[in-house]
């Protein structure tokens, strides 16, 4: 099984406080780094498909570097509102033989909750 | 409108029988995924397809089937060997890869 470590695997913020995580993946073979927001009640949904080391996206208050050397990706929230509360979740296309990265492997998701 | 349908949202199995989960999607994604989520615990994978008629054991394949015999649908079968089904379970589809994945609903599934 392959280890896609997130942490913490939750966090407490107030209101306008900025906040980030870390998603840990293998270094090696690498081909891409999802990001998702899991919401209470929702569907997971994407933020950030990230392939270059040292790529930084950017959604409104979210952003999201990548270090494919070290297998890291921070994920940053500025300015904390209540509807960021979800869970975060990271995932790895992993080559399980042949040319397609079709096997999607998540980490266990950092659970935020942003108090008013 | 382009998504992924699950079906049921809820279902409940009395144990001993197996039971089938749908998912159908029309963003003509090749890949197609199932995942199991328990309390406390992120997604799980448990059968993933990168094209019809082809599929692949995730990490917790014991106890499930799948088949792939159209791009659309990618049903899920709980079967009796499974020791453990209640769980919420996620279907997804994407392009291989750099695709971001799309997910439906979810099914929970209680054997009662």
């Amino acid at each position: 099984i392959l280890n896609v470590e997130q942490s913490p695997q939750s966090l407490h913020v107030q209101e306008g406080d900025s906040t980030n995580f870390t998603c840990s993946f293998p270094s090696s073979n690498f081909y891409a780094l999802h990001w998702y927001r899991w919401e209470t009640a929702k569907s997971p949904e994407a933020l950030f498909v990230m392939t270059l080391n040292g790529d930084e996206k950017k959604k409104g208050r979210i952003s999201a570097t990548l270090n494919t050397k070290e297998g890291y990706s921070y994920l940053y929230i500025k300015g904390s509102q209540p509807e960021d509360s979800a869970t975060y979740l990271c995932a790895f296309p992993v080559n399980a033989g042949g040319t397609s990265y079709g096997k999607l492997t998540f980490g266990q998701g950092t659970i935020l909750t942003v108090h008013p | 409108d382009g998504g992924i349908t699950q079906s049921p949202k809820y279902l409940f199995r009395k144990e001993g029988q197996n039971v089938t989960l749908s998912c159908e999607q029309n963003l003509n994604h090749d890949a197609m995924y199932w995942y199991r989520q328990d309390p406390g615990q992120g997604l799980r994978l448990i059968y993933y397809s990168q094209i019809v008629n082809d599929f692949q054991k995730g990490d917790i394949a014991e106890g499930y089937s799948v088949s792939r015999e159209k791009k659309e649908s990618f049903p899920l079968t709980v079967t009796s060997a499974q020791k453990n089904p209640t769980a919420f379970y996620l279907c997804a589809s994407s392009i291989p890869g750099q695709g971001p994945a799309f997910f439906g609903q979810g099914t929970r599934l209680t054997v009662v």
